[in-house]
């Protein structure tokens, strides 16, 4: 069964701290994974995207990494911003029209 | 550049009535459309996708239709709501004839069903 699961459920940090969310996936065949942020009561904009042949990908203070060998991607924000508090969902697209969501990590940088 | 709009944003709506959201898209042409639903706690549900005006893939067996009336035109009805229909539902498109492409999404329709 196709899956993508995300760890933690949710984060509490304190601005300036860095984190890093981590996202397992089951997914077959595998084309592509996609990061995407999404604010509150907002669509989801895409941060990243990471093909087979990469293993890492800087968006700015987001640094996304791939290993297609134990299915495991990761996202690390660096110095933490209050605009930061989202939820950032993992997706995997298998190269058809199934696209394989994440439930999310809710996370909440404080000041 | 192009932009996607979705309405209405919010809706309060009684058990067994109707339901139409609409979605537009512009600059763009032959986009895939698409609608998801997003529950709490879980992660998006693929409800329908469109490669072009008429053409609907249906994901999900459910109390919920979509059109395809015009090329940038996507709508998601039902004729009778249940209470489990509520949720957040999202608009998207994305470029080309494969989905392997990234996706654009409205800015969500949140819909509570009493």
């Amino acid at each position: 069964k196709n899956q993508v699961e995300q760890s933690p459920q949710s984060l509490i940090i304190l601005e300036g701290k860095n984190c890093t969310l981590q996202c397992n996936y089951t997914v077959s065949p595998f084309s592509n994974l996609r990061w995407y942020k999404q604010d509150t009561g907002r669509g989801p904009v895409s941060l990243t995207i990471m093909t087979f042949s990469e293993n890492t990908k800087s968006n700015g203070r987001y640094t996304a990494t791939l290993d297609a060998d134990t299915k495991q991607s990761s996202l690390h924000i660096t110095a933490s911003q209050l605009s930061d508090s989202a939820s950032y969902i993992c997706v995997v697209n298998t190269g058809g029209f199934k696209t394989i969501f994440g439930a999310g990590t809710r996370l909440f940088v404080k000041a | 550049s192009q932009t996607i709009h979705q309405w209405p944003a919010t809706l309060v709506q009684p058990v067994g009535s109707p339901l139409s959201l609409e979605c537009t898209v512009e600059g763009t042409s032959n986009p895939n459309l698409y609608w998801y639903r997003q529950a709490a706690g879980r992660g998006l549900q693929l409800l329908f996708y469109s490669v072009g005006i008429g053409q609907i893939s249906s994901e999900v067996p459910q109390n919920l239709s979509a059109s395809r009336p015009q090329d940038r035109q996507f709508i998601l009805s039902s004729k009778k709501l249940l209470l489990s229909d509520s949720g957040f539902y999202l608009c998207a498109w994305s470029r080309g004839a494969t989905n392997t492409g990234e996706l654009f999404f409205g800015e969500g329709s949140r819909l509570t069903v009493l």
